[in-house]
């Protein structure tokens, strides 16, 4: 059974750079998955940050940035802010109305 | 504004039957493709189901096929989720969410966008 995979957590300092992936345990991710990564704080629905690669949502900053990085998709936040301290997720697009979400990942500015 | 609002969660004892609604405000859901995603306590999101914008066809979660089914009432621009045999692990917060797609200038694009609050949906004894 193939799951994607996310860092549990993850660490930054302010105004620092990190780069979040989202893989997959059998296989590579690419642009035909349609990776889509949500930022989502406690007892809130998720927001979309970055959907279909690297589109970037509407209100979203432009130092959040998607790509494929190898083998995995990415989310690199460029000048970390506190209040950037959330859990983060990545889906993926399976074909035929299937969806696969990452187990998260819990980002720590500090 | 665009909004979704789920509605329907509850206590509810294992083998039991819930069914969840979903409405949609500012927009015409029948527009949209539709998943619902759940969220267990201090867990991850699980995408649950989907279903298309006509309601002719509908896909799902290897943990809930057979026990849960999803339809819609365009007229009513509503969302549905029957759930029967619930267990324990059904606990969670469920979500309504639209599916966007399109194109642009060399590029397609596929996503979950509109997410409603949730429901609590709570599977015990």
């Amino acid at each position: 059974q193939t799951v994607v995979t996310q860092e549990p957590s993850f660490s930054v300092s302010p105004g620092g750079t990190v780069t979040l992936t989202c893989g997959l345990s059998s296989g590579s991710v690419s642009t035909s998955y349609y990776p889509t990564w949500y930022q989502q704080t406690p007892g809130q629905p998720p927001r979309t940050l970055i959907h279909s690669t690297n589109l970037r949502s509407s209100g979203v900053p432009d130092r959040f940035s998607g790509s494929i990085l190898g083998n995995k998709a990415a989310l690199t936040i460029t000048g970390a802010q506190a209040d950037d301290e959330s859990d983060y997720y990545c889906v993926l697009f399976m074909g035929s109305g299937t969806w696969m979400f990452g187990g998260g990942t819990r980002l720590t500015v500090l | 504004e665009v909004q979704l609002v789920e509605s329907g969660g509850g206590l509810v004892q294992p083998g039991g039957s819930l069914r969840l609604s979903c409405t949609a405000s500012g927009f015409t859901l029948s527009s949209y493709e539709m998943n619902w995603v759940r969220q267990a306590p201090g867990k991850g999101l699980e995408w649950v189901s989907f279903i298309t914008r006509s309601g002719d066809t509908m896909f799902y979660a290897d943990s809930v096929k057979g026990r849960f089914t999803v339809s819609r009432d365009n007229a009513k621009n509503s969302l549905s989720l029957q759930m029967s045999s619930l267990r324990a692990e059904d606990t969670a917060v469920y979500y309504c969410v639209t599916i966007v797609y399109g194109s642009g200038n060399s590029y397609l694009y596929y996503y979950m966008d509109v997410w409603g609050k949730g429901t609590t949906v709570t599977v015990s004894s």
